[in-house]
């Protein structure tokens, strides 16, 4: 059972636009989302996270925005570059919930 | 960055044989962990360990055993490997528990194991 859900495989946004890349859960008791960033031949890193008492953090250009009732967040990246391009990984944890990925967006911006 | 390592980088092996993963940390945190990537998973948890002789399973442990007799060292071992655990594995350390809010792991760059 898949408790976060990242349902876009792959998304192509060209460079200075923005991208969004959207991760779905299940469990309410998740109270702590991050965004992993992942490189070919490279581990994740860490990249941006946010608080179930918020629905917004920002850091320059990465922005996570948090919707509770709906279970949804996502991860906007403005002005998107060429560098950006990689997979991100959405992750959630909370109280007795170990931490658990979705499956991987794999993002590619182009010129 | 944090100080993780992983060895070997890569590896092949074939069926059957017993296959030993080395992650190494130079951060003193307590936690660690190996995880699986495989296409249309994600990332899976195998084992983790919050000290010293201390470990557990994660969702995807069997035909996997861990071992952790330092703080430092954390090892996966596959007692007879199979062509399912093809796969890439990661290792990750953190300074919280596996169960606590605020659980940002830190990853180390991964070994590639292929099981013919």
């Amino acid at each position: 059972d898949q408790q976060v859900k990242q349902n876009s495989p792959s998304l192509s946004v060209q460079e200075g636009r923005i991208s969004i890349l959207n991760c779905d859960y299940t469990n309410s008791m998740f109270d702590y989302f991050l965004w992993y960033k992942k490189y070919p031949a490279e581990g994740p890193t860490f990249l941006i996270s946010i608080s179930s008492i918020k629905d917004k953090n920002e850091d320059g250009r990465f922005t996570v925005f948090l919707n509770k009732s709906a279970k949804h967040l996502s991860l906007h990246i403005v002005p998107s570059q060429p560098g950006d391009s990689a997979v991100y990984f959405c992750a959630a944890t909370g109280t007795a919930s170990k931490l658990t990925f979705g499956t991987g967006t794999r993002l590619q911006v182009t010129l | 960055d944090a100080g993780i390592t992983q060895s070997p980088r890569h590896k092949v092996t074939e069926t059957g044989t017993p296959v030993t993963l080395r992650c190494h940390q130079t951060e003193n945190h307590r936690y660690m962990y190996w995880y699986r990537q495989d296409p249309g998973h994600g990332l899976r948890l195998i084992h983790y360990s919050y000290g010293v002789k201390d470990t557990d399973k994660g969702e995807v442990s069997d035909g996997y055993s861990v071992s952790r007799s330092k703080t430092e060292d954390f090892l996966l071992t596959l007692e007879s490997a199979t062509s399912s655990q093809t796969s890439v594995y990661f290792c990750a350390i953190s300074d919280r528990s596996p169960g606590s809010t605020y659980n940002e792991q830190f990853f180390g760059p991964g070994t590639r194991l292929t099981v013919l």
